[in-house]
Formats: structure tokens, C-alpha cells, sequence
């Protein structure tokens, strides 16, 4: 079960960044969305698909289609710079897998 | 506010061992499981290990299997990673997360919620 993501996605700010993220066993299991910028602590985004955390802007916004969910950011902003990561897991194996990560690049 | 906080890290000889620490406040601790998550330098996020809230129940990953431990004192709050036989390919960015599983169950969705800053573990000669 592998996550494939794009390496990188560059949008100038206002515009709507959509970040990909394609794996067989999406159908069947949820995925994550993580925001991962350096020196700081790994944030959550999406949660179960398509439900924003406490606190995550209604401008970021997960959706799913068959084996491909997607990570869609609005009105980008200078802030939103950083490289996020899928994830997605069996629970019952205990399985975790992460997707390569995007860069996400305002220009 | 809810925070997490790893220390322990370091520059350490390979074969040898190091013990991570994670310190969590602003939440119940003793109600979540808790894992392990590391970077290595220009790579991806690579989850480590799982342990259940009361410690009952654990997994790894593949690459760390019979090497690393995950254990856990809900007293202190705190969790930890010892690492034996470390390789340099266990250099990273070793951060702790919680669960946001069903609080005091074992039904964790194996995916993070709240994670730590991080810290460096270097293995070389």
C-alpha cells in the first residue's frame, strides 16, 4: 500500500493550490493531511478525509474520489509555504503509511 | 495549551544506544495512545511505533523492529523511545504525536494529532 504524491505544486498567492495524493487502498481506509514546516512541530489539517481540526482556516480542505484524495488550499497565502504529507494507515494491521510529501511553493 | 516535548537527542557512535524522552501537558495524557514519527534529512515522514494508552498494546515498523522499545509512565506524563543497535540510516528528526483515538480504548486510527517540535538524533562514526 504505497501514497503517491506530486513532489511539488507552486501557485502564486490568491490562487487555489490542489495537492494530490493516490493510493489503492484510499477507498477503504481515511487519510490525513499534515502541514510540515522546518523547525516546527508537524501540523494536522484533515482529518478522516474531509474534517478540519480545531483551529485549521476554512480555506484548507480535504475531499476524496475513489483512490484519490486531495488537499485544496484557497486564497493562498505566503504562510502556507511548506510541504505537506498524506497519510494513511490499517488499523487492523497496524500499518501506517505517509505519502512522499509536496512542496508547496508561493511564488 | 496542549504541547509535547521531546529531549534526548544527540550525535551518538552506531551500534550503540539512546533513550528519547517525550513530556505531554494540557491533556490527558494517560487516555491516548501515543507514537513515534521521524524525518530523515531531505526525506519524508516515516512513523515508528504505536503504544496503547494503558501500554497493553504495541507495534513497529519494520525498519525498527527488535531494536527500539516504546514504553510509557502515565504518572509523568511522559513517553519513551529506547533505541539498541542504532544504524545510520536511524539519523532524523524523532518526534512524538498522539493518537486522537477514542480516549481510554484501544481502538487507535493511527494517525496524529498533535505532535512534537522534534529532536535530532545523528548516528556516526
Amino acid at each position: 500500500f504505497e501514497l503517491t504524491q506530486p513532489p511539488s505544486v507552486s501557485v502564486s498567492p490568491g490562487q487555489t493550490a490542489r495537492i494530490s495524493c493516490s493510493g489503492d487502498g484510499l477507498p477503504k481506509q481515511f487519510a490525513y493531511w499534515y502541514q510540515v514546516k522546518p523547525g516546527q512541530a508537524p501540523v494536522m489539517v484533515v482529518f478522516k478525509d474531509t474534517e478540519r481540526p480545531s483551529g485549521i482556516p476554512d480555506r484548507i480542505s480535504g475531499s476524496s474520489l475513489g483512490a484519490t484524495v486531495t488537499l485544496t488550499i484557497t486564497g493562498v497565502r505566503a504562510e502556507d509555504e511548506a510541504d505537506y504529507y498524506c497519510q494513511s494507515a490499517f488499523t487492523n494491521d497496524s500499518y501506517v503509511v505517509f505519502g512522499g510529501g509536496t512542496k508547496l511553493t508561493v511564488l | 495549551q496542549v504541547q509535547l516535548v521531546e529531549s534526548g537527542g544527540g550525535v551518538v557512535l552506531p551500534g550503540t544506544s539512546l533513550r528519547l524522552s517525550c513530556t505531554a501537558s494540557g491533556f490527558s495524557f494517560s487516555d491516548y495512545p501515543m507514537h513515534w514519527v521521524r524525518q530523515a534529512p531531505d526525506k519524508g515522514l516515516e512513523w515508528v511505533a504505536v503504544l496503547s494508552y494503558d501500554g497493553s498494546d504495541e507495534f513497529y515498523a519494520d525498519s525498527v523492529k527488535g531494536r527500539f522499545t516504546i514504553s510509557r509512565d502515565n504518572s509523568k506524563k511522559t513517553l519513551y523511545l529506547q533505541m539498541n543497535s542504532l544504524k545510520p540510516d536511524d539519523t532524523a528528526v524523532y518526534y512524538c504525536a498522539r493518537d486522537p483515538g477514542p480516549p481510554g480504548t484501544l481502538l487507535w486510527l493511527l494517525a496524529f494529532d498533535i505532535w512534537g517540535q522534534g529532536t535530532m538524533v545523528t548516528v556516526s562514526s
